[in-house]
């Protein structure tokens, strides 16, 4: 059973656009919850982070969206730029600590 | 500050086999975690270690292992070693009392 789940395994948008990246998770004792970004043969990256007490967080050009009551959260990045294009994966945690469950990763490709 | 270090980067075993793979967190991260990626289940959880102590586990068989040491460096282990067992193994690395794990470069394993 998939506790978190990226619907779109890709998507493609243009240099200077948004670009929306979404996630959904059914655990309902998720807290914490994070998103990574991942380039072949690399380890993930970290991007940016939410809690559960908050709905939303912002970095620079990322940010993201949290609505607890339908189990979804939303990552935008805007402007888009070429450089983005990688694999994108949102992680949950529970307040038991240092386990991360991860979606399945949505690949992003921002054309110039 | 340096990041994550895993050693080896690339290691190419044989079915039976058993391997020993390396993580270095980052100065002051006390815990590490391991997770292993492959194209069909993506991003699993394998276990976290803390103050030389296994605090979580995934579900993996017992042929996956791990320990850390007083310095924080962990290994972790795989005995007779299976084709299935073929896959990028991450290290990730956390301050204690933060949610936000910092992952390594990653072991790409090759079972033949």
């Amino acid at each position: 059973d998939q506790q978190v789940k990226q619907n779109s395994p890709s998507l493609s948008v243009q240099e200077g656009r948004i670009s929306i990246l979404n996630c959904d998770y059914t655990n309902s004792m998720f807290d914490y919850f994070l998103w990574y970004k991942k380039y072949p043969a690399e380890g993930p990256t970290f991007l940016i982070s939410i809690s559960s007490i908050k709905d939303k967080n912002e970095d620079g050009r990322f940010t993201v969206f949290l609505n607890k009551s339908a189990k979804h959260l939303s990552l935008h990045i805007v402007p888009s730029q070429p450089g983005d294009s990688a694999v994108y994966f949102c992680a949950a945690s529970d307040n038991a600590g240092n386990m991360l469950t991860f979606g399945g990763g949505t690949r992003l490709m921002v054309k110039p | 500050k340096a990041g994550v270090t895993q050693t080896p980067r690339y290691l190419i075993k044989t079915r039976g086999q058993q391997v020993t793979l390396s993580c270095s967190p980052i100065s002051g991260h006390r815990s590490v975690s391991w997770y292993q990626q492959t194209p069909g289940q993506g991003l699993q959880f394998l276990f976290e270690y803390f103050s030389e102590t296994q605090r979580n586990k995934g579900n993996f068989p017992g042929r996956f292992s791990g320990r850390q040491f007083s310095n924080s460096r962990s290994e972790m282990n795989v005995s007779t070693l299976e084709l299935g067992d073929s896959a990028l193994y991450l290290c990730a690395t956390t301050l204690a009392g933060y949610n936000e794990q910092f992952f390594g470069p990653g072991t790409r394993l090759t079972v033949l």
